[in-house]
């Protein structure tokens, strides 16, 4: 079984709709971060969370929101969706307290803004 | 701010070695990764570099110079399944990191 998972892996949704994103992990992970990947513009940090109540800004925050439900449960949410948030979406976690500072990826969430 | 740094693409042949460099420019340097991806997939761990000098695994080897904001990945032998696009990402501060657009090989026979 994978170690992270995102649901839905496809999702097709129209302009000014709200949608959720889900992560699980079942690797301990404290730390969990939400990714939009761009062809031309590489992975871009969009929240991230380094314990159940710590949820912090990435770079391009703006017309998203994450809740941090458990530990192993991260979700992301596009309130009003827009065409420019079609995109590849990318879960990760990693652990605290090691050296390696290792990000492990889901599998990815294809989202179309139609 | 941060910028980095790596070619869009490269192509290289079968059983062959090649050479993907990475610079960046970052204030509060904490470490470099690389990240393998395959087209559609999530990116996976190849290496990671904190100290200068090279760091060996198996057919892949990575490379940092800290003084020159310059790293780069090894990759020997090269094999068809090696196809793929090669991310550079930085870490700064407290895990903070920031990923390269990331350059796309082709292995060709």
């Amino acid at each position: 079984d994978a170690d992270v998972t995102q649901t839905p892996r496809n999702r097709i949704t129209k302009t000014g709709k709200r949608i959720m994103l889900e992560c699980s992990q079942t690797k301990g992970h404290d730390r969990m971060y939400w990714y939009r990947q761009d062809p031309g513009l590489g992975l871009r940090l969009i929240y991230y969370s380094f314990d159940v109540k710590d949820i912090n800004k990435g770079e391009i925050s703006d017309g998203y929101s994450v809740s941090r439900q458990a530990q192993a449960k991260f979700s992301l949410s596009l309130e009003s969706a827009i065409p420019n948030q079609t995109a590849l979406y990318f879960c990760a976690t990693s652990a605290s307290g090691t050296d390696s500072y290792e990000q492990y990826f889901g599998p990815g969430t294809r989202l179309t803004v139609t | 701010g941060q910028n980095i740094d790596q070619p869009t693409e490269m192509t290289a042949t079968e059983g062959a070695i090649v050479q993907i460099n990475c610079t960046y420019q970052t204030s509060g340097f904490n470490g470099l990764f690389w990240y393998q991806q395959h087209a559609g997939e999530a990116p996976t761990f190849l290496s990671y570099n904190v100290l200068d000098g090279l760091e060996e695994k198996g057919r892949f080897s990575s490379f940092l110079s800290r003084s020159k904001g310059y790293s780069y990945l090894l990759l020997k032998e090269l094999q068809m399944k090696d196809s793929a696009s090669y991310l550079c990402a930085v870490i700064r501060g407290y895990q903070k990191v920031t990923f390269g657009t990331g350059t796309k090989l082709q292995v060709i026979p």
